[in-house]
């Protein structure tokens, strides 16, 4: 099974400034045929499912706004919010849906600083 | 536009088996170039991913639940359901459901539904 680790556990940005939350897979998530990155990042909110933001490492969800962007490929990525607003606290996840299970990170909490 | 509505008893005894049920609308569960499946939040963790069904039928499951986890469709209803048995307290989350399309990841999901292990 591929394990996910995130890095921070936590993180407080002030308002307008960026953040940064990495995530790093056990084993490469590019699969090698269509040269995809099988990493998908999630916004999740109390109260709320889980909403999907990028997916293939880099791709913006429709909707999504353009603050969020990912990087990264193989094993080791980054999700970078490059303006905090306050309607993006929350706990983010990577995932990856390479191989089953599909596992994910364990969250890293984003709050106001 | 498809949703998804997670339902099932909130509580459960241990040692019993948990049956939720998530209903689609919008869509057919029988589309072939589609994934349904279940993921759980246990209260102040993580997600975890419990497993999913092909169109077809096929199943993947975690493997740390595959022995209790079963994954159906019932294309009649156009629902498909989770039944996990011998259930413990570690069982107690809150259970989504979510749709992803081929290679794509879960791009919809159930608003999710608390079940709590208890006697």
């Amino acid at each position: 099974d591929i394990v996910m680790t995130q890095s921070p556990d936590s993180l407080a940005v002030s308002l307008g400034e960026r953040a940064t939350i990495n995530c790093k897979s056990s084993q490469s998530v590019l699969f090698s045929s269509n040269n995809k990155n099988y990493l998908a990042w999630y916004q999740h909110k109390p109260g709320q499912p889980p909403k999907l933001l990028i997916y293939w490492a880099f791709t913006r969800e429709s909707g999504v706004p353009d603050r969020f962007s990912g990087s990264g490929s193989g094993t080791d990525f980054t999700l970078t919010i490059s303006s905090l607003q306050a309607e993006d606290v929350a706990v983010y996840y990577c995932q990856q849906y390479y191989s089953a299970p599909h596992s994910f990170g364990q969250g890293t909490m984003l709050e106001i600083k | 536009q498809v949703q998804l509505q997670e339902s099932g008893p909130g509580r459960v005894k241990p040692s019993q088996t948990l049956s939720l049920t998530c209903s689609v609308s919008g869509d057919s569960i029988s589309r072939g170039s589609y994934y349904w499946s279940w993921i759980r939040q246990p209260a102040g963790k993580g997600l975890e991913w419990i497993g999913r069904i092909f169109g077809s039928g096929n199943t993947n499951y975690n493997p740390s639940l595959k022995s209790r986890v079963t994954i159906s469709l019932d294309t009649s209803k156009n629902h498909f359901s989770l039944n996990l048995s011998s259930v413990t307290a570690a069982d107690t989350a809150v259970y989504y459901c979510a749709r992803s399309i081929t290679i794509f990841p879960m791009d919809v999901w159930g608003k999710g539904t608390t079940v709590t292990v208890s006697s």
